[in-house]
């Protein structure tokens, strides 16, 4: 079993659409939680950061994580065509170690 | 300087070579990590630089290497390459916190 399970998509919505992005993971030690945005030919860039459990808000974005149910999603309202990359979880626990998913590919048409 | 710059961009390697991949590191970071994505795949950890001393590895073989030098630039070395060691290669430094790394754009290693 995958440390942290992402769908790959891919994933296609309209323009202004609600756009729900999920992870699960395994390992229970994870604490620190994190959404990456990569574009084509770029390094991830990251979105979001939460520790422990709970909800974040930055603008159109909105992270939630549910360490009970071992669940994280990422929430972009509003989306837009420049929202199009790929989106990466990734977590970590008291070490130094990311653990990613696989990425899920998102476009947003005009 | 801002940012976190990698070099080559792009680099094209036979079966059996040596590589080596650099990173400098955004001003103030003093911590490195690397790591290798795969086509259509997430990162995967390779291993992390504190202060010039590794401090932790992922689960890749000895012939990945790596240093860190004391302006904080970092080198990924790749010895016997493979064919499935063609990947991005991704450098990310920081100053400590999980929500302190920044991503270098990456080199794309072809091996063939």
């Amino acid at each position: 079993q995958k440390e942290v399970e992402q769908d790959p998509g891919p994933l296609s919505v309209p323009e202004g659409a609600i756009v729900s992005l999920n992870c699960t993971y395994s390992n229970s030690a994870f604490q620190y939680f994190m959404w990456y945005r990569q574009y084509s030919r770029k390094g991830p860039e990251l979105l979001m950061y939460t520790y422990s459990s709970g909800n974040k808000e930055d603008g159109r974005f909105t992270a939630q994580v549910d360490k009970s149910s071992k669940y994280i999603s990422l929430f972009i309202r509003d989306s837009q065509p420049s929202d199009s990359a790929t989106y990466l979880c990734a977590m970590s626990g008291a070490g130094n170690q990311f653990y990613f998913g696989t990425g899920t590919s998102l476009t947003v048409i005009p | 300087e801002t940012g976190v710059t990698q070099s080559p961009t792009h680099l094209i390697k036979t079966r059996g070579q040596q590589v080596t991949l650099r990173c400098s590191s955004q001003s103030g970071h003093n911590t490195v990590s690397w790591y290798q994505q795969a086509l259509g795949q997430g990162p995967q950890f390779i291993f992390q630089y504190y202060r010039e001393e590794e401090n932790g590895r992922g689960n890749f073989p000895p012939r990945f290497s790596g240093l860190q030098f004391p302006n904080y630039s970092s080198e990924l070395n790749v010895n016997a390459l493979e064919l499935d060691d063609s990947a991005l290669y991704l450098c990310a430094s920081s100053f400590g916190g999980a929500n302190g790394y920044t991503f270098g754009s990456g080199t794309r290693l072809t091996v063939v």
